[in-house]
C-alpha cells in the first residue's frame, strides 16, 4: 500500500533554507485526483498545514507561510519536496508528508524533526 | 484564518462515550463538508479518524463517529478503550484552498 517517508537535515542555520524531500512507494505521485501535502508540528504543540500539490503540480500554500514556500513535485524520483526560506527559531518544527488526498490525508509519512539553529 | 477551536482536554472511563467539539465558523466548518479528526499518539504521526465529517475510512472501528451541526463539528468515541488515550485534532477546508487545524484535545481514559 501507499507509504511516504521524509528525509532531510535535522539542523538549518538561522536566515536559510529548509530543503526536505519525500519519497512515496506503493503508488505514483501522479495518479489522478492525488494531493500531496506538507504538515508541520512544534515541540508541544499543535498541528499546521503548510501547503499542497496537485499532482498536475498546481500548488497551495497556507496565507502566513506563502511567501516562503515551495513545494514542487519529482516525478522520476516519485518524491516531492518543500522549501521554507528565511527560517527561524519558530520554524522548529517536526515536518511530516501526507496524502492523498486534499481534505483528509490517509497516509502520513513518519516525520521528521528539523531544529532552527544559529 | 484562525485555528479551529477545540477543548484542551477531555476524560472518560473504559466503556463510556466522549464527544470532543471542533468550532469554526461559516466560512470553513460551517461552510463545507470537509472536516476531518487525525488521532495522535505521543511521538507517532497523526492518522485519520474521521474524512468528510462523518466517513470512516477502512480499519477505522465504528466506535468513532463524526457529525457537524452549524459551525461546530463533533467527534465521538463510544466504548473507550484504554488505546483511545491520544491528542484528537480536528481540521476544515477554509475555502481559497486552504485547510486549517484545531488546537487539539488531550483525551484521558481514566
Amino acid at each position: 500500500q501507499l507509504q511516504l517517508q521524509e528525509s532531510g537535515p535535522g539542523l538549518v542555520k538561522t536566515s536559510e533554507t529548509l530543503s526536505l524531500t519525500c519519497t512515496a512507494s506503493g503508488g505514483s505521485i501522479t495518479s489522478s485526483t492525488y494531493y500531496w501535502g506538507w504538515i508541520r508540528q512544534p515541540p508541544g504543540k499543535g498541528l499546521e498545514w503548510i501547503g499542497s500539490i496537485y499532482w498536475s503540480g498546481s500548488t497551495y500554500y497556507t496565507p502566513s507561510l506563502k511567501s516562503r514556500v515551495t513545494i514542487s513535485l519529482d516525478t522520476s524520483k516519485n518524491q516531492f519536496s518543500l522549501k521554507l526560506t528565511s527560517v527561524t527559531a519558530v520554524d522548529t518544527a517536526v515536518y511530516y508528508c501526507a496524502g492523498p488526498d486534499f481534505y483528509g490525508m490517509g497516509v502520513w509519512g513518519q516525520g521528521t524533526t528539523v531544529t532552527v539553529s544559529s | 484564518q484562525s485555528a479551529l477551536t477545540q477543548p484542551p482536554s477531555a476524560s472518560g472511563s473504559p466503556g463510556q462515550s466522549v464527544t470532543i467539539s471542533c468550532t469554526g465558523t461559516s466560512s470553513d466548518v460551517g461552510g463545507y463538508n470537509y472536516v476531518s479528526w487525525y488521532q495522535q499518539h505521543p511521538g507517532k504521526a497523526p492518522k485519520l479518524m474521521i474524512y468528510e465529517v462523518s466517513q470512516r475510512p477502512s480499519g477505522v472501528p465504528d466506535r468513532f463517529s463524526g457529525s457537524k451541526s452549524g459551525n461546530t463539528a463533533s467527534l465521538t468515541v463510544s466504548g473507550l478503550q484504554a488505546e483511545d488515550e491520544a491528542d484528537y485534532y480536528c481540521s476544515s477546508y477554509g475555502g481559497n484552498n486552504n485547510i486549517i487545524f484545531g488546537g487539539g484535545t488531550k483525551l484521558t481514559v481514566l
